[in-house]
Order: structure tokens, then sequence, then C-alpha cells
């Protein structure tokens, strides 16, 4: 079964410093995988996804992520956190389930930025 | 990107009423809808995955009568909550996909309250 592990629930950085957000993955075949953020009372916001096109994946608001096969992870990084980056991310997998294939989501990890 | 929309954005009912809630993919034919549930500061946890014209596939410990979902058309899928009770007071969130592709897009979801 598809799967994946947010290693952190809570990440604190301070502005301007970098961010990572730990991820990683079981699958028994090449995952598709993915980030989203959701900012209190509000709903998902795709900032990234990896389709097994190329290993580094570039999303909005200068965060990225790198597939690494040998280490089942997807981390999520950016080189300097803002402030408006505060908020809930999660890492999901798209697995197949009786109906097709539906997205599972990590337990998520809270970001907190200080000025 | 694709726009879901989802409808209400909060509602409150009394004890043992029902609440349906809408969901609409704006500018796309979404063959799959999926409703998640989301307790307080907790991950996303997938209720039920709707394929256009068929019966929604149910995951394990969701009730299918409480939690009645109804996918007749390529943009819209309901969710109706029926006889609710405090418990199931949770904030609801649905999500489209289009055929063949890997992205789903998510609604801004419902805070349902219920007293």
């Amino acid at each position: 079964a598809q799967s994946v592990t947010q290693l952190d629930s809570h990440v604190s950085v301070s502005e301007g410093t970098p961010v990572l957000l730990r991820c990683n993955y079981s699958s028994s075949y090449s995952p598709s995988l993915f980030w989203y953020v959701q900012h209190p009372n509000k709903g998902l916001q795709l900032l990234l996804k990896y389709t097994s096109a190329a290993t580094l994946v570039k999303g909005i608001n200068g965060f990225e992520a790198e597939f690494k096969k040998s280490e089942t992870s997807f981390h999520l990084t950016k080189p300097s956190a803002h402030m408006s980056d505060a908020a809930e991310y999660f890492c999901v997998v798209s697995a197949f389930n009786q109906a097709g294939t539906a997205l599972i989501f990590g337990k998520g990890t809270t970001l907190s930025v200080s000025s | 990107g694709a726009v879901v929309s989802q409808h209400p954005s909060w509602v409150i009912c009394k004890s043992g009423t029902s609440v349906k809630i809408e969901c609409r993919s704006l500018d796309f034919q979404a063959t799959t809808m999926f409703w998640y549930r989301q307790f307080p500061k907790q991950s996303l946890m997938l209720m039920a995955t709707s394929n256009e014209g068929s019966k929604a596939t149910y995951e394990q410990g969701v009730e299918k009568d409480k939690f009645l979902i109804n996918h007749a058309s390529l943009t819209l899928s309901t969710l109706t909550v029926t006889s609710a009770h405090p418990e199931d007071s949770s904030f609801y969130i649905c999500s489209a996909r289009a055929p063949v592709n890997t992205e789903a897009f998510f609604g801004q979801g419902t805070r349902l309250t219920v007293v």
C-alpha cells in the first residue's frame, strides 16, 4: 500500500533562513507525489508535484522538492523563509483504491516562521 | 489552474437534521471526486471516492448511510450528512480530478458545526 510519513510534526524557522520539511514515502510502484499547503481555515493549494519526470521539482513561491528513490524521500525545501510561509504542509501520494486512485495525505507539518 | 467550488463554506445545524454540501468543478469535467474530513490540527482523512454515474466507494470505517454521496454529473458531487450529531462537526473538503490526470484540485472546504 502507498503511504507517506512526514517526519516532523512542527518546524520552526526564522525569517530569511532555509526551510526543510521532510517526507518519506512507501510505494510498490513509481509514485506520484505532491506537496500541498493549507493556511488556517482555508482549502489546499498545490505547491508542486512529481510524476516521474525530473527528480528535482520546482513549485510555487520558491519551494522545490527532490525525489530520491534510493532514500524513498521527497523533502520540501525553500532557501529563504518568509512570514507568509507559516502554514500547514502536507506530503501526499497518489494511491490506488477500489475506485481508482486517490490522494493519501501525510499527517502534516506545521511551519512556524518568526521574525 | 482548475477551480473547484465548495458550498457552503460554513454551516451550523441542529442535532438530528441533515446537511448537504456541494462540490462543483467550474472549468473542467471531473470524472472522479473525493471527499475528505479533517479534524482540528489533523490531516485529511479520505472518506470516499466517487466516479461520475456510479456509486461512491467508501473507506473503511465511514458509514455510507450517514454520509450520502451523489455524483450525478461531471461537474457536481454532493455530500449529505444525515441525522447530524455533534461528533460530525468537522471540516469537510472535496477534491476533483479530470480524466487521466494525477492532479486533483481542492475546494475551499466546509466547516460543519452541529449543535
